[in-house]
């Protein structure tokens, strides 16, 4: 599996906070994605990118930001977290046209 | 929304060849067909994908229809460990972008 990191792994925090989650490659891999996973939805996503300060919106983009200064680090930010925005977070990269690989992801729960 | 539909549930025999369908009727001539599975809580896990021809790799056979309207994932002798979600996706626009839906629950019996 390609070297994917997330941090934190697990997360609480309250309604109304800020909170950022971190996705790290080490494969130098130019897409990175942000999805979210809840029960009864699989998979959906939330954001991606396709470089450098390249970022577009996925299905479920309100409510999330997302940024990438660097090619191996793709960050994840509620800007006012709310309770359903409690999910499971998984980052994922490809190269150019290819699979998708993912990260371990994160539990965020908003209390 | 998500561009395939599969069978929420399934069950298999352990060293029995498990057959996952998908249908994706609304497929575009250059989208491609991709095959994922989630073990437990852990992030999604590739498996193959095809665009017209079948496929095999070390893991699974992907069969599809010659309208491209279907396809079949192929587990060929399926253990314990095959027991997960599978996904089927369409790989759809410039980004790689990936519809996941809520795919196959597939648990292999003893």
């Amino acid at each position: 599996d390609a070297g994917i990191t997330q941090s934190p792994r697990h997360k609480v925090t309250e309604t109304g906070t800020p909170v950022t989650l971190r996705c790290h490659q080490t494969e130098n891999h130019r897409y990175m994605y942000w999805y979210r996973q809840d029960p009864g939805h699989g998979l959906r996503l939330i954001h991606y990118s396709y470089g450098v300060k390249d970022t577009d919106k996925g299905e479920v983009s309100d409510g999330y930001s997302v940024s990438r200064s660097k090619t191996e680090d793709f960050l994840l930010t509620l800007e006012s977290a709310t309770s359903s925005q409690t999910s499971v977070y998984f980052c994922a990269t490809a190269l150019v046209g290819e699979e998708q690989y993912f990260g371990p992801g994160t539990r965020l729960t908003v209390t | 929304d998500a561009k395939t539909t599969q069978p929420p549930s399934m069950d298999c025999a352990e060293g029995r060849a498990a057959n996952l369908p998908c249908n994706h009727s609304t497929i575009s001539g250059n989208e491609y067909v991709y095959w994922y599975r989630q073990i437990h809580s852990q992030g999604p896990q590739y498996i193959i994908h095809g665009l017209k021809n079948n496929e095999t790799n070390e893991m699974a056979s992907l069969i599809i229809t010659e309208d491209r309207k279907s396809s079949t994932l192929i587990l060929p002798h399926a253990t314990l460990r095959d027991t997960a979600v599978y996904y089927c996706i369409v790989r759809v626009g410039t980004g790689n972008q990936f519809y996941f839906g809520t795919g196959t629950s597939l648990t292999v019996i003893p």
